[in-house]
């Protein structure tokens, strides 16, 4: 099946620092969506991109839509502890299923 | 809007016993989807529905079953569990981004 190269698979950082993930395929995707998930809970939607080259920003978090439409970015600016968690990217074509990054576990030291 | 619910949250079961886990979301959504989710992995994709009716096996639909009577509801039916079928389930739906529920975490022993 299809499958999408998430990186880095995990991240330990220290708390203000920026923060960058990417997710890349051979497929091309008319929507990137980025999702987080924290302990127990199940997977909560941060960012939707449909335009190639589409750059979106959700507070401190920015992620842009790959011109070449296989791959995308995450950014988190000026990390904070409540953003400990696993963020998961997921590529869409069309009315097709949606196909999952492996995931990157960020965990950040006070 | 409740979104998207899940019950039950937490189940045990014995090997060989049945259950159903139950999805519902009340966001006129016509996909629904069911996803495993094992320790420290991503999620597998297990059954899927583009609407009321239809359904079609995902990447991992072996031991499981569902059905798609009403836009709202979608099941998902273990017959016979296994160990194997441990793991965190995931239910979600969308027209265009897609919505998680909370997740029902089963125990097969």
């Amino acid at each position: 099946g299809q499958q999408l190269n998430q990186s880095p698979q995990s991240m330990f950082i220290q708390e203000g620092e920026d923060v960058s993930m990417n997710c890349t395929s051979s497929s091309i995707f008319n929507t990137w969506l980025w999702y987080k998930q924290d302990p127990g809970e199940g997977p909560v939607l941060l960012i939707a991109l449909y335009k190639a080259g589409e750059l979106t920003s959700n507070g401190r978090l920015t992620a842009q839509f790959g011109i070449t439409r296989k791959d995308s970015f995450l950014n988190i600016s000026a990390s904070i502890p409540s953003d400990v968690g696993i963020y998961f990217c997921a590529g869409q074509q069309g009315a097709q299923k949606l196909v999952f990054g492996q995931g990157t576990r960020l965990t950040i030291n006070p | 809007n409740a979104g998207v619910t899940q019950t039950p949250k937490f189940r045990i079961l014995k090997i060989g016993q049945s259950m159903t886990l139950q999805c519902t979301q009340d966001m006129n959504h016509n996909y629904m989807y069911w996803y495993r989710q094992d320790p420290g992995m991503g999620l597998k994709l297990i059954y899927y529905s583009v609407g009321a009716g239809i359904t079609d096996k995902g990447e991992v639909p072996n031991g499981y079953n569902v059905s798609r009577s009403t836009t709202e509801d979608f099941p998902l039916r273990l017959e016979l569990a296994a160990p194997s079928q441990t793991s965190v389930y995931f239910c979600a739906s969308r027209n265009y981004e897609q919505y998680f529920g909370p997740g029902t975490r089963l125990t097969v022993t």
